[in-house]
């Protein structure tokens, strides 16, 4: 198993730009989430999703889009990139009801000019 | 609302020595989780612990343990004869439950460990 990937590593977007930030899990866990890690501010989620078709916001959701059209991939969108987006992302998956244990991807690291 | 308060920004030691993680929460849960993850200068973000409200037993794991105390709201990590490879960021986090009913974590701002050849 492959775990939970993310791509790409590393990003540098302009203000205004929009991209997806890929992540997938083969471990069919239902639960996946997006979270950013910011300077002395921790872990935050941003989006989540209990499965295929189901998504909510988390702490900080405005300025992402998410869908989950399949268990395997939930996929983050900036539309218009900021600055204040600057940021290392995490994705995340578990089976659903049971967190005994996050299983985090390695991360994207985005910056914004 | 959850929060998870870890006060220690940054901590050094000598290697060898004891140090002690703290990590304070609030919920309104009956029912809850914390956990403790550990993220190396690497980046990747490592499962530690996870424990749940009902159980207050302290727990041990070779150089680690952890004491969750109800009445204070606290579930602090102990690395005894710390090495360098303890060298870390260390985040506490409580779950919630979510619109779905589903658990949730909170992070605190975690506290960063150093230890020192």
């Amino acid at each position: 198993n492959a775990g939970v990937t993310q791509t790409p590593k590393f990003q540098v977007l302009k203000t205004g730009q929009s991209m997806t930030l890929q992540c997938a899990q083969d471990m069919n866990h239902e639960y996946m989430s997006w979270y950013r890690q910011d300077p002395g501010m921790g872990l935050r989620l941003i989006h989540y999703s209990v499965g295929a078709g189901i998504t909510d916001q988390g702490e900080v959701p405005n300025g992402y889009n998410v869908s989950r059209s399949t268990t395997e991939d939930f996929p983050l969108r900036l539309l218009s990139a900021a600055p204040s987006q600057t940021s290392v992302y995490f994705c995340a998956s578990n089976p659903v009801g049971q967190l005994y244990e996050q299983y985090f991807g390695p991360g994207t690291r985005l910056t914004v000019t | 609302a959850q929060k998870v308060t870890q006060a220690q920004t940054e901590i050094s030691v000598v290697e060898k020595e004891d140090v002690t993680l703290d990590c304070v929460y609030e919920t309104r849960d009956t029912t809850y989780y914390l956990f403790w993850y550990k993220q190396p200068p690497s980046g990747e973000l490592v499962f530690l612990i996870r424990r749940n409200s009902f159980d207050e037993q302290n727990e041990i794991s070779g150089r680690y343990s952890w004491n969750f105390q109800k009445s204070t709201s606290s579930f602090n990590f102990t690395i005894t004869a710390s090495q360098v490879v303890d060298s870390a960021v260390y985040f506490c986090a409580l779950s919630g439950i979510s619109n779905f009913g589903n658990e949730k974590l909170t992070f605190g701002t975690g506290t960063r460990l150093t230890i020192i050849p």
